[in-house]
C-alpha cells in the first residue's frame, strides 16, 4: 500500500459526460501530481499541484481541470468526455520536488 | 523535455533466469525512479536511485548519472516479477517524465 487513495477504481460513463476523480496523498506529502495512462500514449504527465497552488501543467486539454484543497486532497474533472479519454489515471503524491513519487491504484475510466 | 529510453522492450524469460534492463535518459537528473506496473495495473515503486547502487532482495538497482544511464537487476526471476518496469525521471522540473517500459513475461 503506497499510502496514496484514489476513488472510484473504476468509472464507466457515456460521452459527453463529466466525471470527478479524487486523490487524497500521504500524509505529510504536500504535492500532489496527476497522470494519464492510455495504450498508445503511455504514461503521461497531466498537472502537478504543491500546497494548493498549481506548480506545473503537462499535455493537460482544456476540457481537464484539476484542484487542490486545504486538506491536501485533489480531485481531476473530466468533462465533455470523448471515446479517446477512456484510461488508467493516476494520482501520485511526494514530499516536494526530486523527492520519491508514490502512486495511487489508479482509476480505470471507461467511456462508452 | 528529457528524453527517456528503455531497453529491451520485450523480455521473455525462464523461471530462475537473470535479467538486465537498461534505462538511457539524455540529461542531468534529480530524481530517478523504477517501477514495476502488476498486470492488475498497479505501479509499484521499486527504487528511488538518482545515483549510486541500491539492493533490495533480489532486485537491485545502478545509476551512472554522469553518463546518463541507469540498469535495474533481477535474480532468480519468478512468475510474479511479470509486468512492466517502467525507468521515470526528473530533471528540473517537477514532473516525473515515464520512458516507454520494459515488458517482462517470466514463464514457468
Amino acid at each position: 500500500d503506497s499510502g496514496v487513495t484514489q476513488t472510484p477504481k473504476h468509472l464507466i460513463t457515456a460521452t459527453g459526460q463529466r466525471v470527478t476523480l479524487r486523490c487524497s496523498p500521504r500524509s505529510g506529502d504536500l504535492s500532489v501530481y496527476w497522470y494519464q495512462q492510455s495504450l498508445d500514449q503511455g504514461l503521461q504527465f497531466l498537472i502537478q499541484y504543491y500546497n494548493g497552488e498549481e506548480r506545473a501543467k503537462g499535455n493537460i486539454l482544456e476540457r481537464f481541470s484539476a484542484q487542490q484543497f486545504p486538506d491536501l486532497h485533489s480531485e481531476l474533472n473530466l468533462s465533455s468526455l470523448e471515446l479517446g479519454d477512456s484510461a488508467l489515471y493516476f494520482c501520485a503524491s511526494s514530499v516536494g520536488s526530486g523527492a520519491e513519487a508514490f502512486f495511487g491504484q489508479g482509476t480505470r475510466l471507461t467511456v462508452v | 523535455g528529457i528524453q527517456v529510453e528503455q531497453s529491451p522492450p520485450d523480455l521473455i524469460l525462464q523461471e530462475g533466469a537473470n535479467s538486465t534492463l537498461r534505462c538511457n535518459f539524455s540529461d542531468s537528473v534529480n530524481n530517478l525512479q523504477w517501477f514495476h506496473q502488476n498486470p492488475w495495473g498497479q505501479l509499484i515503486n521499486l527504487f528511488y536511485i538518482p545515483s549510486g547502487t541500491k539492493q533490495n532482495g533480489r532486485l537491485s538497482a545502478t545509476t551512472v548519472a554522469t553518463e546518463r544511464y541507469s540498469l535495474l537487476y533481477i535474480s532468480s526471476s519468478q512468475t510474479t516479477d511479470s509486468g512492466v518496469y517502467f525507468c521515470a525521471l526528473g530533471a528540473g522540473s517537477y514532473q516525473l517524465t515515464f520512458g516507454k517500459g520494459t515488458k517482462l513475461s517470466v514463464i514457468p
